[in-house]
């Protein structure tokens, strides 16, 4: 069974950071993309950032574009998540998920996890 | 990348079918056949109910459909059952290794 479990979370004051992880099994890590996705309390989903099998192709989300920065471990199974200069609006459960695609293209998500909470307040 | 728009709300019977929208424009739905749709029940996680537009994954039934004209998508779900009140989201690639949601649609089963 494919199992993703995030890590990390936490309460931070603004302008600070934090680094989320998400650990990958019963799958070839290295097979796919992954991607993070934020739930604001009360919101719905959004997409945050994505990278490729090899971490060679990231993309991210505007609103965290310059701020965040996503990588992997293909050795460690494992997946992460820089945040620095984190904000009140960055508040919110981060999932991580697999991303099925191709090495440039990522076409959905199939599975994901259940989530680690992050809360920016002073 | 602005979110997809989907109505914040639909309803219907048991029995009944809804039909979900979600807008976007030529940077996204309208360019890529790469939409995917979405379940959530509170407190659980997103479940992948569509992919590349039409496409079922294993084990969802076949009461769920997809379809795209222009820059729009939908999703059908068709003989509605109380476990499908849950909320429904949207999703497509946006280009650049970007995906972009919808901003959801809470489904009532009546």
């Amino acid at each position: 069974e494919v199992q993703l479990v995030e890590s990390g979370g936490g309460v931070v004051r603004p302008g600070g950071s934090l680094r989320l992880s998400c650990a990958a099994s019963g799958l070839t890590f290295d097979d796919y993309g992954m991607s993070w996705v934020r739930q604001s309390p009360g919101k719905g989903l959004e997409w945050v950032a994505g990278i490729n099998w090899s971490g060679g192709t990231t993309g991210y989300a505007d609103s965290v574009k310059g701020r965040f920065t996503i990588s992997r471990d293909n050795a460690k199974n494992s997946l992460y998540l820089q945040m620095n200069s984190l904000r009140a609006e960055d508040t919110a459960l981060y999932h991580c998920a697999r991303v099925r695609g191709v090495p440039f293209t990522p076409y959905y998500m199939d599975v994901w996890g259940q989530g680690t909470t992050v809360t920016v307040s002073s | 990348q602005s979110a997809l728009t989907q109505p914040r709300s639909v309803s219907g019977s048991p029995g009944q079918s809804v039909t979900i929208s979600c807008t976007g424009t030529s940077s996204d739905v309208g360019t890529y056949n790469y939409v995917s749709w979405y379940q959530q029940h509170p407190g659980k996680a997103p479940k992948l109910m569509i992919y590349d537009v039409i496409q079922r994954p294993s084990g969802v039934p076949d009461r769920f459909s997809g379809s795209k004209s222009g820059n729009a998508a939908s999703l059908t779900i068709s003989g509605l059952q109380t476990e499908d009140e849950a909320d429904y989201y949207c999703c497509s690639y946006a280009g650049r290794y970007t995906l972009v949601f919808g901003g959801g649609t809470k489904l009532t089963v009546l």
